[in-house]
């Protein structure tokens, strides 16, 4: 069974710059699997923030960036606001129909 | 703007059944598909399925396979996501999302719907 793997935490200061990654248990991550990024605050519905590896959803300001590091997807925060402070979760499509979500990054701004 | 509107939350008895909803608004709803996602308390979001309500044409994560049954009704614009005996590890937060294909991601989520199985 394909596993995503995420961090499941990570801290960054205020106006800092922070890169979380999205990985594959077997394999590299690339464009072709079509990684998006979501934000989910607590209690709240997940909001889309990156789509198709780097693609910015409508209103994610420009300090949300996706890519390709390497073997994986990766989510860079470049200056760090304290509304920020959320769970991310990266999703990749496997085809068919089928998406496999990471366990998600609990990303702390202090 | 294009909603997805679910419905309210749910107590159960274990071994019940349930369906719930996902209301699209807007006059696009058939050339989407709708999924489910599925988060426990505490936990991370997981993928069920997917359903495209113009023909009901459905995928299953396979996890979720045989546990749940997803269906549309494009005549009411309304995705569903049932099940015919509860358990006590279905207690969740469901949400729905539309499918974009191009570029192969969720862009609209509903609110989710919170169900929880508890004897």
């Amino acid at each position: 069974q394909t596993v995503v793997t995420q961090e499941p935490s990570f801290s960054v200061s205020p106006g800092g710059t922070v890169t979380l990654t999205c990985g594959l248990s077997s394999g590299s991550v690339s464009t072709n699997y079509y990684p998006s990024w979501y934000q989910q605050t607590p209690g709240q519905a997940p909001r889309t923030l990156i789509y198709n590896t780097n693609t910015h959803s409508s209103g994610v300001p420009d300090r949300f960036s996706g890519s390709i590091l390497g073997n994986k997807a990766a989510l860079t925060i470049t200056g760090a606001q304290a509304d920020d402070e959320s769970d991310y979760y990266c999703v990749l499509y496997m085809g068919g129909g089928i998406w496999v979500f990471g366990g998600g990054t609990k990303l702390t701004v202090l | 703007e294009v909603q997805l509107v679910q419905s309210g939350a749910e107590v159960k008895k274990p071994g019940e059944s349930l369906k719930i909803s996902c209301k699209g608004s807007g006059n696009t709803f058939t050339k989407y598909w709708i999924g489910w996602v599925r988060q426990r308390p505490g936990k991370g979001l997981e993928w069920m399925g997917i359903v495209y309500p113009a023909d009901s044409d459905t995928r299953y994560s396979p996890s979720f396979q045989g546990q749940v049954t997803i269906s549309a009704d494009k005549s009411i614009s309304t995705a569903y996501l049932q099940w015919s005996s509860l358990k006590a590890s279905d207690t969740a937060m469901y949400y729905c999302a539309r499918r974009v294909s191009n570029g192969e991601y969720m862009d609209v989520w509903g609110k989710g719907t919170s169900v929880t199985v508890s004897s």
